[in-house]
């Protein structure tokens, strides 16, 4: 069946510190799409990055890195030099194609990250 | 700019009656889902549409339902609400394949007494 885990709940740290999310899927589907959104303290949803299951190219976009590996099912996402701005729980979700479908997403959890000034 | 909107924003009602919560989009995107977000869940789906009279179950659609009768629309209805139905719901919307993103809405959060 197809899952995705967060396992940390929490995770709070100091300004300029490096931190890593950790996300854990499972699928039978050997094409599939791994996503990370951002839900900042005002409610919405942000949509940060997609990665399909053939392109294990890890990606950075200035601060924000994630590292896909299909060998130990992650798609971890690393925020260096953290800011207080990137106080939010992140969700990283899974979407497949098997059975017909078109994009339903299977979220995690959630993370919930503070940083302290 | 397109655009995914829900209301209202915030609604309190009673045990029994029956809630719609609006969502609606300018994307012109195929695809429109309902979720709710609970603490310690994530977010789950309630329903979901590929199309114009298309609609379809998700995780946890016991007691929702969802019509389908133009592109821009999903409303979402509670026909007799629960406590256990006090959550918040996200609409979203994408263009169609398993690899778009989707865009969200602003939420609605719904307390049922």
């Amino acid at each position: 069946a197809q899952k995705v885990t967060q396992a940390q709940t929490e995770i709070s740290v100091v300004e300029k510190e490096d931190v890593t999310l950790d996300c854990v899927y499972e699928t039978r589907d050997t094409t599939y799409y791994l996503f990370w959104y951002k839900q900042p303290p005002s409610g919405e949803l942000v949509f940060l990055i997609r990665r399909n299951s053939f392109d294990e190219q890890n990606e950075i976009s200035g601060r924000y890195s994630w590292n896909f590996q299909k060998s130990t099912s992650s798609f971890n996402f690393t925020i260096t030099a953290s800011q207080v701005v990137d106080s939010a729980v992140y969700f990283c979700a899974l979407s497949e194609q098997r059975g017909g479908s078109q994009g339903n997403l299977i979220f995690g959890k959630g993370t919930k990250l503070s940083v302290k000034p | 700019d397109a655009e995914i909107t829900q209301s209202p924003r915030h609604k309190i009602t009673e045990t029994g009656r029956q809630v719609t919560l609006a969502c609606h989009q300018t994307w012109n995107h195929n695809n429109m889902f309902w979720y709710r977000q609970d603490l310690g869940h994530g977010l789950r789906l309630i329903h979901y549409s590929y199309g114009v009279h298309d609609t379809n179950k998700g995780e946890v659609s016991d007691g929702y339902s969802v019509s389908r009768s133009n592109t821009e629309d999903l409303p979402l209805t509670l026909e007799s609400a629960a406590s256990s139905q006090t959550s918040v719901y996200f609409c979203a919307s994408s263009v169609g394949q398993a690899w778009n993103e989707q865009f969200f809405g602003p939420g609605t959060r719904l307390t049922v007494l």
